[in-house]
């Protein structure tokens, strides 16, 4: 079965504590991607990366770290920098870096900060 | 900077037909995706628009015009299953695989 995964489904922690999301792939794609969904809003570019060992920042990188050390895999750490990280967490992977190729959404981590 | 507007919330009945408008500026732009998100669940691919003109896939269509920053994406036929919110997203970027997101549409249907 081919896909993108992330776990878990929820996920609690407190204020304070760094936190490590997980996605991976199994559909042989270059490109990954984190977003960030809040609640009545669009999506936001946290990290991408196009290919293993490189990574770029989006639109909202302060306060998250990534790695990319194996092409299936990209996870994501949100840090105690971060001042407001209780959000869905949604990762993406798309066939190549070098197009406009659709991007396909893993089911998403739903953070919370207590 | 990158600006992608579309409206907050729409309703419609049940059979009939909803268009969503989606108005985009950016600085590079390499395509327009429409992806449909039902609540709590992962975004799912709708239709990609590179030329202008009529993408047509089955109840739904998209349009896109590059010379005037408008998208639409046409639902026929509504289903209560097409109550979800639709996305718009800009392609940008230099290998054009960065996406910019619209806030966002929620669609309900009514029956």
């Amino acid at each position: 079965d081919g896909g993108i995964t992330q776990s878990p489904k929820y996920l609690f922690r407190k204020e304070g504590q760094n936190v490590t999301l997980s996605c991976e792939q199994n559909l042989n794609h270059d490109a990954m991607y984190w977003y960030r969904q809040d609640p009545g809003q669009g999506l936001r570019l946290i990290y991408y990366s196009q290919i293993v060992n490189d990574f770029q920042k989006g639109d909202i990188a302060e306060g998250y770290s990534v790695s990319r050390e194996k092409k299936e895999s990209f996870p994501l750490t949100v840090t105690s920098a971060q001042k407001n990280p209780t959000a869905f967490y949604l990762c993406a992977s798309s066939p190549t870096s070098g197009a406009a190729d659709t991007q396909y959404f893993g089911p998403g981590t739903r953070l919370t900060v207590l | 900077g990158q600006n992608i507007d579309q409206p907050t919330e729409m309703t419609a009945t049940e059979g009939a037909i909803v268009q969503i408008n989606c108005t985009y500026q950016t600085s590079g732009f390499n395509g327009l995706f429409w992806y449909q998100q039902h609540a709590g669940e992962a975004p799912t691919f709708l239709s990609y628009n590179v030329l202008d003109g009529l993408e047509e896939k089955g109840r739904f269509s998209s349009f896109l015009s590059r010379s005037k920053g408008y998208s639409y994406l046409l639902l026929k036929e509504l289903q209560m299953k097409d109550s979800a919110s639709y996305l718009c997203a800009a392609a940008t970027g230099a290998a054009g695989n960065k996406l910019t997101f619209g806030g966002g549409t929620r669609v309900l249907v009514k029956p």
